[in-house]
């Protein structure tokens, strides 16, 4: 069975500085993927998906990602986070032979000081 | 533009009480998911849909059911609350798995925060 592991339960960043989450899959197929934000008191928003083409993917509220097939990971990053920015962050991932089903990793919090 | 709703959004229960909780979409979805959310552990799957009057297990489908009825409607049901499923439940929706829109992108509702004890 696949599963992802996003190995950072929290993450602190200052306001201002870069972010970069890591989100890493086990699977042999080619995955579709996806970023996940949820805020508190919130259901989850999509910031950003992979299908194919071009491995660097630009997302909602200044994120990208970038799919490198060699590592299984899908990794997401914004170059200057705002205070608005703190939430709960999921990767997702699906394959085409278990349908319509995603595995979502466990999270990563991320608290943004000022 | 209401989405995917969820209600309640709060629930205590007692053990081995039951209780159903509905997710209502209008976006015309084939696609319904019920999904448990616990610290830690992401999102695990309960329960799915991928049409009306059908249903399928997901990862951890235990202790539940689901109907639906309506296209527009998933409901999940709880037969005999137990502690362990103290969890914040979230319903989803998609168009499925269309040659158009394979994998398309899931709309989730606020959730619904139940408590056994």
């Amino acid at each position: 069975a696949q599963s992802v592991t996003q190995p950072d339960i929290h993450i602190t960043v200052s306001e201002g500085a870069s972010l970069e989450l890591r989100c890493n899959y086990s699977y042999g197929a080619t995955p579709y993927l996806f970023w996940y934000v949820q805020s508190p008191g919130q259901g989850l928003q999509l910031l950003l998906k992979y299908f194919s083409g071009d491995t660097l993917v630009q997302g909602i509220k200044g994120f990208e990602a970038e799919f490198k097939r060699s590592q299984s990971s899908f990794n997401l990053r914004k170059p200057s986070v705002h205070w608005s920015d703190a939430a709960e962050y999921f990767c997702a991932v699906g394959f085409k032979a278990a349908g319509n089903k995603l595995t979502f990793g466990g999270g990563t919090r991320v608290l943004v000081k000022p | 533009n209401a989405g995917v709703t969820q209600t309640p959004k709060f629930r205590v229960l007692k053990t081995g009480q039951s209780m159903t909780l509905l997710c209502a979409q209008d976006m015309n979805h084939e696609y319904m998911y019920w999904y448990r959310q616990d610290p830690g552990m992401g999102l695990r799957l309960i329960h799915y849909s991928v049409g009306e009057g059908t249903t399928a297990k997901g990862e951890v489908p235990d202790g539940y059911n689901v109907s639906r009825l309506k296209k527009q409607n998933f409901l999940l049901g709880l037969e005999s609350a137990a502690p362990s499923q103290t969890s914040v439940y979230f319903c989803a929706s998609n168009f499925g798995g269309s040659s158009s829109s394979y994998n398309s992108p899931l709309h989730f509702g606020n959730g619904t925060r139940l408590t056994v004890t």
